[in-house]
């Protein structure tokens, strides 16, 4: 069974700071996603991944970049926290191309609160 | 762009009852993919059921099924004898098609409450 970890699961950061989120997944997914999660919002795309090397922006990518520096790993990064970036995070990976694409399996989730 | 609308916030049944959850998506792509997923209370979520455009067939996965209605660009999901573990946040999701990008948006979530 696909498995997914993100690191750190609790984050506090002040304004202004720097924040990385890691993913990692052991199941060889191509594809990867970051989402945040906030009440009445559902799941947002923040960027997305085919394949190392490759990010790519979702609906809403302002304040974030990511990385792909191998199949397995995917980052967040916020490079200057803002307390409207306090949100539960959640990466996932997937796999497949067109009609073989396969549902995705997500990690646990980080909470991030910004002060 | 793709976009995925789910308007009911929460749902409230009574165990062994059938529930169903409305969804409408946009796509501007004639092959797409729809999912349904589930966040338990402690946060996982999880896969449930997945539409494929080209199918006519409605999907079913042991007691969850999906209701394609694809002029109405609607896909509603449906679990029969509810059970009070369905109790979570229910998400549905689409993917386009396309060869060119693999984003899979979500709507906004259906809270769903199945009491004794």
């Amino acid at each position: 069974e696909a498995a997914v970890t993100q690191s750190p699961r609790n984050k506090v950061a002040v304004t202004g700071g720097k924040v990385t989120l890691s993913c990692n997944q052991t199941n060889n997914h191509n594809n990867m996603y970051w989402y945040r999660q906030d009440t009445g919002h559902g799941l947002r795309l923040i960027h997305y991944s085919y394949g190392a090397g490759s990010t790519e922006k979702g609906d809403i990518p302002d304040g974030y970049k990511a990385s792909r520096p191998s199949q397995e790993n995917f980052s967040l990064i916020l490079e200057l926290a803002t307390p409207s970036q306090t949100s539960v995070y959640f990466c996932a990976s997937g796999d497949g191309l067109g009609a073989n694409y396969a549902e995705q399996f997500f990690g646990p989730g980080t909470r991030l609160t910004v002060l | 762009a793709q976009k995925v609308t789910q308007t009911q916030t929460s749902i409230s049944v009574v165990e062994k009852t059938t529930v169903t959850m409305d969804c409408v998506y946009e796509t501007r792509d004639s092959s797409y993919f729809l999912f349904w997923y589930k966040q338990t209370a402690s946060g996982e979520i999880v896969f449930l059921i997945r539409q494929d455009s080209y199918k006519k067939e409605n999907a079913t996965v042991g007691h969850y099924s999906l209701n394609f209605q694809k002029p109405k660009s609607s896909i509603g999901l449906i679990i029969t004898a509810t059970q009070i573990e369905d109790s979570a946040v229910y998400f549905c999701a689409m993917r386009e098609g396309g060869t060119g990008g693999y984003k899979v948006v979500f709507g906004s979530g259906t809270r769903l409450l199945v009491s004794p």
